[in-house]
């Protein structure tokens, strides 16, 4: 009965690949989002989705492309990976303007 | 766009002190203010959250007040405990209707036995 689930959990590659992580909800919530929390612990919103369309787009490279197939589900692309990229990335999920719900994290290490 | 400010980064206290963690915000317009735990390698998690109707709010040895004048709102534990010992996110809505959260830098509370 887990609420926001990603996979993978931990995710190690090579500089230059492309990785693909994945994001589901099952509260029924029309809005889902991705972060980036770095080293030092800063969370920092990529994008937001509310029922399949974009609506959040801060500026984050163009390698990072989020795709959402439907309400429930939010994916992230991540093309020619970089060694800045590796962070701890957290799916979340909401009704707009209330309580945000996260994931589990995906561990993202570039080497 | 919307600022948060989060102090201090790091707090120790002795277990059965109080905690105080501040956050201050620059949007007027924010309504909207909640308070994550995150424990180490776990998820961020909500623990209470505040509208800009209310001035505070309380949940058992957490509380949370907010002066809208003064832009800025702070979490107060009362009889902390080592599981109290976390990284605290304050967080504040971005106006309009995206849900956008901006969040403060964090705090890293310990408690000693």
């Amino acid at each position: 009965d887990t609420a926001v689930s990603q996979t993978p959990k931990y995710l190690v590659t090579q500089m230059g690949n492309d990785k693909s992580i994945k994001c589901e909800q099952n509260l029924g919530h029309d809005t889902m989002y991705w972060y980036k929390q770095d080293s030092k612990k800063f969370l920092k919103i990529m994008f937001s989705y509310n029922n399949k369309e974009l609506i959040i787009n801060e500026t984050v490279p163009n390698r990072f492309s989020p795709k959402s197939p439907d309400k429930a589900h939010l994916n992230l692309h991540i093309n020619s990976l970089e060694l800045g990229d590796s962070a701890v990335y957290f799916c979340a999920s909401s009704p707009v303007g209330y309580e945000q719900y996260f994931g589990p994290g995906t561990r993202l290490t570039v080497t | 766009g919307e600022n948060v400010e989060q102090h201090p980064s790091t707090l120790s206290v002795q277990e059965g002190d109080s905690a105080v963690i501040k956050c201050t915000y620059s949007d007027s317009a924010s309504n909207y203010f909640p308070w994550y735990k995150q424990e180490l390698g776990k998820r961020p998690q909500l623990i209470i959250d505040i509208r800009s109707n209310v001035g505070e709010k309380k949940d058992q040895r957490i509380a949370v007040t907010l002066n809208k004048t003064a832009k800025h709102f702070s979490l107060h534990i009362t009889e902390t405990q080592p599981e109290d010992s976390a990284v605290y996110f304050c967080a504040a809505s971005e106006p309009g209707n995206t849900g956008k959260l901006i969040f403060g830098q964090g705090t890293t509370l310990q408690v000693k036995p």
